[in-house]
């Protein structure tokens, strides 16, 4: 069964702190990964797409990485911000159609606290 | 920021009322979709189209419908709303990115939709 799951559920931290959230799937045939940032009363916003080629990408403070072998990817967030707080969810998307169907995790509830 | 908008943000009704929620898009896509999502769960897919005149059901039932008259536009409706609606309801639009072969998915700010 396709599925993305999604570590840890929620996470509290503090203000400068570093912090990392993990995504495993069982998405098969894999296309490509992305991480979507959603702020609370808002639609999520893509943040950065991991394809089978590639094991790192960063972009500003968010850095993702992807192990396409254990099926495992990774977002690290530097020097954390209050304005971080929200749910980072994780997507995967297949091969099995001209469009890629999409799987998405539950995400992880990002409190940044100062 | 994108440029996909629904309305009403926010909406409750009494059981038995028909409703529609309004999505509209000015990039230009083609491809537009209605996802349901519950508190610290994931997002189902419940309706999508590839474009004016073509809408197709998604994976989780759903009592709704939607139409595609105009491409920049995607409503849904409840005939008869329930207590079992109550949830938000996010629509979206995608485009192809650029080299990497994939639908990158633009999202509106939701409307959370409350069934008494």
């Amino acid at each position: 069964k396709n599925q993305v799951e999604q570590s840890p559920q929620s996470l509290i931290i503090l203000e400068g702190k570093n912090c990392t959230l993990q995504c495993n799937y069982t998405v098969s045939p894999f296309s490509n990964l992305r991480w979507y940032k959603q702020d609370t009363g808002r639609g999520p916003v893509s943040l950065t797409i991991m394809t089978f080629s590639e094991n790192t990408k960063s972009n500003r403070r968010y850095t993702a990485t992807l192990d396409a072998d254990t099926k495992q990817s990774s977002l690290h967030i530097t020097a954390s911000q209050l304005s971080d707080s929200a749910s980072y969810i994780c997507v995967v998307s297949d091969r099995g159609s001209t469009l890629g169907r999409l799987y998405f995790g539950r995400g992880t509830q990002l409190t940044v606290w100062p | 920021e994108a440029d996909i908008y629904q309305t009403p943000r926010y909406l409750v009704i009494g059981t038995g009322k028909k409703i529609t929620l309004e999505c509209s898009q000015t990039m230009g896509h083609d491809k537009m979709y209605w996802y349901q999502q519950d508190p610290g769960m994931e997002l189902h897919l419940i309706h999508y189209s590839y474009g004016v005149n073509s809408t197709e059901k998604g994976d989780l039932s759903s009592e709704s419908t939607v139409s595609r008259i105009r491409t920049e536009h995607f409503p849904l409706t409840l005939e008869s709303a329930r207590p079992s609606h109550t949830s938000q309801y996010l629509c979206a639009s995608s485009d192809p990115e650029p080299g990497q072969g994939s639908e990158k998915l633009f999202f509106g700010s939701g409307t959370q939709l409350s069934v008494l």
